[in-house]
């Protein structure tokens, strides 16, 4: 099955710096990548995903990057605010089938004023 | 549109309880899950269902039960509480089994076992 492996487990930037979260996966099938946001206390949200046919999608301040030949995809969000503080999640899904998503073990970023 | 409802949000359990967490959805989605999320461990995926009645096990399946009789609720029941079920229940639903949509989570429920 597929393994969805997260660095860093935590990542502490200042406020105003960028931060940067990857994924690796190991089923070449897979061609549907989520990120999702968990605020403390609150539900996992998606903030961004990216298929296999794309190399990268921005949206303001969050991109997400796909390597289909190093088989990892990377969450990149500049201008850190405070508000950014929270658990981001990566996962990999693959369609066509009664698929379920793979989740990697969760980066909790901490932004400091 | 109210999404994913999940209730309760808090439940205290005595070790050998029984109950149901409900999971309710109005977007008719066809995929809907539920995970169970413990400090440093992720969400592990507990079961799973494709469409109303299909149901299949995740991760971790053992002490808990699911049916889905309507496209629209998909009830977790626990059996027999134990102290390692204390946890944080989400629920999650997608428009698309077929793997290329995104889920959408309820609030949640924090479940402890005594």
């Amino acid at each position: 099955g597929e393994n969805v492996e997260q660095h860093p487990s935590t990542l502490s930037v200042q406020e105003g710096d960028s931060a940067v979260i990857k994924c690796t996966y190991s089923d070449s099938a897979s061609n549907y990548f989520p990120w999702y946001k968990q605020e403390l206390g609150k539900r996992p949200q998606l903030i961004i995903d990216i298929r296999s046919n794309v190399g990268e999608k921005k949206d303001q301040r969050i991109a997400v990057t796909l390597n289909k030949t190093a088989k990892h995809f990377s969450l990149h969000i500049t201008e850190t605010q405070p508000e950014d503080s929270a658990v981001y999640f990566c996962a990999a899904n693959k369609s066509g089938g009664s698929y379920i998503p793979t989740f990697g073990r969760g980066t909790s970023l901490i932004v400091h004023p | 549109n109210a999404g994913v409802t999940q209730t309760p949000k808090f439940q205290v359990l005595k070790t050998g309880q029984s109950m149901t967490l409900q999971c309710a959805q109005d977007m008719n989605h066809e995929y809907m899950s539920w995970y169970r999320q413990d400090p440093g461990m992720g969400l592990r995926l507990i079961h799973y269902s494709v469409g109303a009645g299909i149901t299949d096990q995740g991760e971790v399946p053992n002490g808990y039960n699911v049916s889905r009789s309507t496209t629209e609720d998909f009830p977790l029941r626990l059996l027999s509480a134990a102290p390692s079920q204390t946890s944080v229940y989400f629920c999650a639903s997608s428009y698309s089994s077929g793997g290329n949509s995104p889920l959408h989570f309820g609030n949640g429920t924090r479940l402890t076992v005594t």
